[in-house]
């Protein structure tokens, strides 16, 4: 049972430069998110999908956009990436049980170290 | 807006010894909390949630918690800590008004000494 797998894992962009991080999930849940983690500010919430064929934006959403490819992917892109980017970004999943119940705990990738210079 | 604040960068403990992770919050609703475990290069964990009902939650590895509302505080708690906790350790909350959005606070880091 892998989880949630991110790829790549590690990664070096050019200002400017595009790419889209990859996340799959094989436990069947329906909600997906990406955080980015940088040193003293915990995790902040970039987008987030409730159920395949919606997303949101959450707190950090510029510069980024997504896609709920299907119910167990969800990719985030990098249109022109600045060094602002540079961070760690996690990919999650959580089991929405019922609706309006948001109880569930998070099932979070190994994340993705990118850089950019 | 919902906001969570973890007023230590970093706890340091002996080996044995009890510890504990302060966390508060603030939610314009009820909240749901959860505490979360991150070991080096390796994604969060779930550790231990507080729904509803009693106040004392019990989790994984040995580890607890207690909701205090009218504090505002759900901090982390170890009876006797080991070298293997140590770990970065984060607290989130959920308004149940606010839908899915799960806010983190900046993370406490353990050290266990032994």
């Amino acid at each position: 049972n892998a989880g949630v797998t991110q790829t790549p894992k590690f990664q070096v962009l050019k200002t400017g430069q595009s790419m889209t991080l990859q996340c799959a999930q094989d436990m069947n849940h329906n909600s997906m998110y990406w955080y980015r983690q940088d040193p003293g500010m915990g995790l902040r919430l970039i987008y987030y999908s409730a159920s395949e064929g919606t997303t949101d934006k959450g707190e950090v959403p510029n510069g980024y956009n997504v896609s709920r490819l299907n119910k167990r992917e969800f990719s985030l892109r990098l249109e022109s990436a600045a060094p602002s980017q540079t961070s760690v970004y996690f990919c999650a999943s959580s089991e929405k049980r019922q609706e309006g119940s948001y109880n569930s705990p998070l099932h979070f990738g190994n994340g993705t170290r990118l850089t950019v210079t | 807006a919902q906001s969570v604040a973890q007023p230590e960068d970093q706890v340091n403990v002996a080996e044995g010894n009890p510890l504990t992770v302060k966390c508060t919050y603030s939610v314009s609703g009820n909240p749901y909390l959860f505490w979360y475990v991150q070991y080096p290069n390796r994604g969060l964990q779930f550790l231990l949630k507080y729904i509803t009902g009693d106040n004392l939650v019990k989790g994984s590895y040995g580890f607890e918690a207690e909701f205090n509302k009218s504090q505002t505080s759900f901090h982390l708690k170890k009876p006797s800590a080991l070298v293997s906790d140590s770990a970065l350790y984060f607290c989130a909350v959920r308004d149940r008004a606010a839908g899915n959005k799960l806010t983190f606070g900046g993370g406490t880091r353990v050290l266990v000494k032994p």
